[in-house]
């Protein structure tokens, strides 16, 4: 099946510690995103990249680090100088259509 | 810059209640707009868009109109189910910007 993915769906982590979280696609899309979500605060970008070896940063960079070495992966590390990391994180590729994005299931991180 | 408003949740209503999110957004130039569904636990899913003024976005049976003089984007839908309970956002996309920005979603639920 086409679509997106994002391992894994839960993890905790102790602080001072870096965390990799994963995003894969295989629905051929140049764009990926990388969003945060907190309750009450809508989703804010942290990162997006639009072609390989190429990538931005978004509102919430800091703490924040990705990498876009093959188009069907866009991993976002969580590092250890984000000063508030437990939160949803959702991965998303754009599509044909001109800024319809579609979106992973999303990795719910804790930290301990 | 760009910035969506949209109504405060929690919603809650009855089954076959008409549903009303309001959503008025900022943007400097002609912004295309969204309405997406976050389902408990999973990613975000597209509901429906519009790109130009007077447009109508539908989908499953909610619609929202893209009102240039109001700027608002407005979702509704004539009759609910409890499969409608979910976060409902709303989004713009500006013309030449790469990122989506979001409302801070409103919480719906639905009884039966």
């Amino acid at each position: 099946d086409g679509g997106i993915t994002q391992s894994p769906k839960y993890l905790f982590r102790k602080e001072g510690q870096n965390v990799t979280l994963s995003c894969e696609q295989n629905l051929n899309h140049d764009a990926m995103y990388w969003y945060r979500q907190d309750p009450g605060q809508g989703l804010r970008l942290i990162y997006y990249s639009q072609i390989v070896n190429d990538f931005q940063k978004g509102d919430i960079a800091e703490g924040y680090s990705v990498s876009r070495e093959k188009k069907e992966s866009f991993p976002l590390t969580v590092t250890s100088a984000q000063k508030n990391p437990t939160a949803f994180y959702l991965c998303a590729t754009e599509g044909l259509a001109y800024n319809e994005q579609f979106f992973g299931p999303g990795t719910r991180l804790t930290v301990l | 810059g760009n910035s969506v408003t949209q109504m405060e949740g929690p919603v809650t209503l009855s089954e076959e209640a008409f549903l009303t999110i309001n959503c008025t957004y900022t943007a400097t130039g002609y912004p295309s707009l969204f309405w997406y569904v976050q389902y408990p636990g999973e990613g975000l899913q597209l509901l429906l868009k519009a790109t130009k003024a007077d447009d109508k976005g539908s989908n499953k049976g909610f619609e929202a109109t893209y009102r240039k003089e109001t700027t608002s984007f407005h979702l509704e839908k004539g009759s609910v189910q409890v499969s409608d309970s979910a976060v409902y956002f709303c989004a713009l996309s500006d013309r030449g910007d790469y990122k989506l920005s979001f409302g801070a979603g409103t919480t719906v639920t639905v009884r039966a």
